[in-house]
């Protein structure tokens, strides 16, 4: 079946610093990737998503692409600040989001002035 | 924005007894929904489809006597969880369907089971 696989945390980076949230996948088809945010006491949100290979999904600064060859959607950010703090989830959807996602564990960023 | 509403944030109830979580839509109908349960530090699990009007679809090894879903309005989803034991403590999450691809998740229910 369908699997999500992204980098364990707690990471913990220091303001301005660069950021990669790894994450890879494996699914039998052609999936939507997505990057899903969720801060302190609030529900997930859609951060960015990419429905097919080589797209790029951007959002807040975030950017991650869609690399079919290597099965991956890492998660970049040029220079992150301290409202980036959340937990960070990947996840996958055969449906294009219309059927339920398959989710990786969710990364626990901390970034510290 | 869109908005999906989860009630009761957090629960706690006796062994055995029933507890019922709601999911609504604030601002726009959703013909299907979805229950998800996260365990501490691990993925969320999908369970369930909750289609508007229908029965619900469930994930493998997910118990449908169980976990009882009711989806009987177009902002509606109720998750019932049945004679509950110690082991289905957990956090709940819901989320709506707007359409293909916008996905809105609900703040997410614990419950705990003494």
């Amino acid at each position: 079946g369908d699997s999500v696989t992204q980098m364990e945390g707690p990471v913990t980076l220091s303001e301005e610093a660069f950021l990669t949230i790894n994450c890879t996948y494996t699914a039998t088809g052609y999936p939507s990737l997505f990057w899903y945010v969720q801060y302190p006491g609030e529900g997930l949100q859609l951060l960015l998503k990419a429905t097919k290979a080589d797209d790029k999904g951007s959002n807040k600064g975030f950017e991650a692409t869609y690399r079919k060859e290597t099965t991956s959607f890492h998660l970049e950010k040029g220079s992150v600040q301290v409202s980036d703090s959340a937990v960070y989830f990947c996840a996958l959807s055969e449906g294009g989001g219309a059927d339920g996602l398959t989710f990786g564990k969710g990364t626990h960023l901390i970034i510290q002035p | 924005g869109a908005v999906v509403s989860q009630h009761p944030s957090r629960v706690i109830c006796k062994s055995g007894t029933s507890v019922k979580i709601e999911c609504r839509s604030l601002d726009f109908q959703a013909t299907t929904m979805f229950w998800y349960r996260q365990f501490p530090k691990q993925s969320l699990m999908l369970m369930a489809t909750s289609n508007e009007g229908s029965k619900a679809t469930y994930e493998q090894g997910v118990e449908k006597d169980k976990f009882l879903i009711n989806h009987a309005s177009l902002t509606l989803s109720t998750l019932t969880v049945t004679s509950a034991h110690p082991e289905d403590s957990s956090f709940y999450i819901c989320s709506a369907n707007r359409g293909p691809g916008e996905l809105f998740f609900g703040e997410g229910s614990r419950l705990t089971v003494l």
